[in-house]
């Protein structure tokens, strides 16, 4: 079994829709969770961060944890076709007081936003 | 400021050949990844330096891969022999410390195609 599981896609969806992407995972010792965007042919690109449970927003972007279901999601809303791109969910635990560097990451799900 | 930097884009070569991969990484950033994603995988974690040392190299999969960071600047990654199974895209991603989230930022990958 992996340590964390996304559902690959394709994932297509309207202009202006909202959109909802999620992992789970299974090593409860994952302090630190991130997404990332990764346009074609390009690096992957820290989008949104999250430490230990609960909400984070940043525009049209919200990211959750639900720790007790190891279960995180992103939420996009008024989805834009420049928003067309592989999104990969990646965990961390802890060093000292931050995360050690060494993500384990989802397999990404790639999004088209349709015009 | 110049991002993290990959040499080459993309290598094409034989099975038992060798190949090296480059990366520059962010100025100042003491911390240095290596990634790999085979196609149809999640992205996978290789090893991490600090400076010039290697903390951990548990991703590694075998002795034919070798990764140095001379100096604490710039890494390579040698894959020798290569093989089938090598195949696939290589990021390098740096970062400056610990931090809170000690965001790593990457490069666009080197693909690598073992033919």
């Amino acid at each position: 079994q992996k340590e964390v599981e996304q559902d690959p896609g394709p994932l297509s969806v309207p202009e202006g829709a909202i959109v909802s992407l999620n992992c789970t995972y299974s090593n409860s010792a994952f302090q630190y969770f991130m997404w990332y965007r990764q346009y074609s042919r390009k690096g992957p690109e820290l989008l949104m961060y999250t430490y230990s449970s609960g909400n984070k927003e940043d525009g049209r972007f919200t990211a959750q944890v639900d720790k007790s279901s190891k279960y995180i999601s992103l939420f996009i809303r008024d989805s834009q076709p420049s928003d067309s791109a592989t999104y990969l969910c990646a965990m961390s635990d802890l060093h000292g007081s931050s995360n050690t560097g060494k993500l384990i990451f989802g397999q990404g799900t790639t999004l088209q936003v349709k015009p | 400021e110049a991002g993290v930097t990959q040499f080459p884009s993309h290598s094409v070569i034989e099975k038992g050949q060798t190949v090296t991969l480059r990366c520059d990484p962010i100025s100042g950033h003491d911390n240095l990844y290596w990634y790999r994603r085979v196609m149809g995988k999640e992205i996978k974690f290789l090893l991490h330096f600090v400076k010039e040392s290697k903390q951990d190299e548990s991703g590694m999969p075998n002795n034919r891969f070798l990764a140095e960071r001379t100096g604490g600047t710039y890494s390579t990654l040698k894959v020798q022999p290569a093989e089938l199974e090598d195949s696939g895209v290589y990021f390098c991603a740096s970062r400056r410390g610990q931090g809170e989230t000690g965001e790593l930022f990457f490069g666009e990958g080197s693909r690598l195609t073992v033919l």
